[in-house]
C-alpha cells in the first residue's frame, strides 16, 4: 500500500531565506507526482506536476525535484516571501487516485 | 474556460440528517473523482468515475456514503444519517483520462453538529 509522508510537518522562516520541503513515498511504481498549495480555508492550487519519466520541473522560484528509486521529492523555493505562507502538500498518483501526504505548514516571516 | 466548481461551499447539518453534495467538472473531462481531508491531514480518496459508471468507489467509508455520475458530467455526493465524524471538507477533482492531471473544485466544508 502506498505511503506518502510529508517532512517537517511545519517550518518557520525568515523571509528571503531558501527552503526545502520533503516528500517521501513507500511505493516507486507511479505516474506521477504533484505538488499542492492550500491556504487556509481555500482550495488546493497546483505548483508543479512531474511525470514518472522525469527528474525535475522547474516555475518561477519554485523548482521540484523526483527520485523514483529512492522515493523521494523536494519542493525547493528560493527567495521566500510572506506570500508564500501556505501549507504544501505532495500527491503521487498510483493507478488513478492521488495517495496524499499530509502536508507541510510554511510561514514566512516578514 | 471554467474550472471544477462545487455547491454548496458550506454546509451545516444536523445528526442524522441527509445531505447532498454537487460537483460540476470541467467540461469534457471523462474522470472525476471524490477526496475527503480531515482537518490537519492531507485529502483521502473516496470515489472514481469514469463517465457515468462507479470505476472504484473503495475508499467510501461505509454503506451511508454514495455517490453518482448519471449522464457523466455532473456527480453527487450522498452521505445518509450523517455523523459528527463526516465532518471534512469534501473535494471534487475532473481530469481528461484517467492518466491525467486531475484539477480541483474549491471544496464544500461540511459540518455535523
Amino acid at each position: 500500500k502506498q505511503e506518502v509522508t510529508q517532512i517537517p510537518a511545519a517550518l518557520s522562516v525568515p523571509e528571503g531565506e531558501n527552503l526545502v520541503l520533503n516528500c517521501s513515498f513507500t511505493d516507486s511504481a507511479i505516474y506521477n507526482l504533484q505538488w499542492f498549495r492550500q491556504d487556509p480555508g481555500k482550495g488546493l492550487t497546483s505548483l508543479l506536476l512531474i511525470q514518472s519519466s522525469q527528474r525535475e520541473q522547474t516555475s518561477g522560484r519554485l523548482n521540484a525535484s523526483l527520485d523514483k528509486s529512492s522515493g523521494r521529492s523536494t519542493l525547493y523555493i528560493a527567495a521566500s516571501q510572506p506570500g508564500d505562507s501556505a501549507t504544501y502538500l505532495c500527491a503521487v498518483k498510483s493507478n488513478y487516485q492521488l495517495i496524499w501526504g499530509a502536508g507541510t505548514k510554511l510561514i514566512i516571516k516578514p | 474556460g471554467a474550472g471544477v466548481s462545487q455547491t454548496p461551499s458550506n454546509k451545516v447539518t444536523e445528526k442524522g440528517k441527509y445531505v447532498e453534495l454537487r460537483c460540476d467538472p470541467i467540461s469534457g473531462h471523462t474522470a472525476l473523482y471524490w477526496y475527503r481531508q480531515s482537518l490537519g491531514q492531507g485529502p483521502e480518496f473516496l470515489i472514481y468515475f469514469q463517465g457515468t459508471g462507479a470505476a472504484d468507489d473503495s475508499g467510501l467509508p461505509n454503506d451511508r456514503f454514495f455517490a453518482v455520475r448519471p449522464e457523466g458530467s455532473v456527480s453527487t455526493l450522498k452521505i445518509q444519517r450523517t455523523e459528527r465524524g463526516d465532518s471534512a471538507v469534501y473535494l471534487c477533482a475532473s481530469s481528461l483520462g484517467r492518466e491525467n492531471e486531475q484539477y480541483f473544485g474549491p471544496g464544500t466544508r461540511l459540518t455535523v453538529t
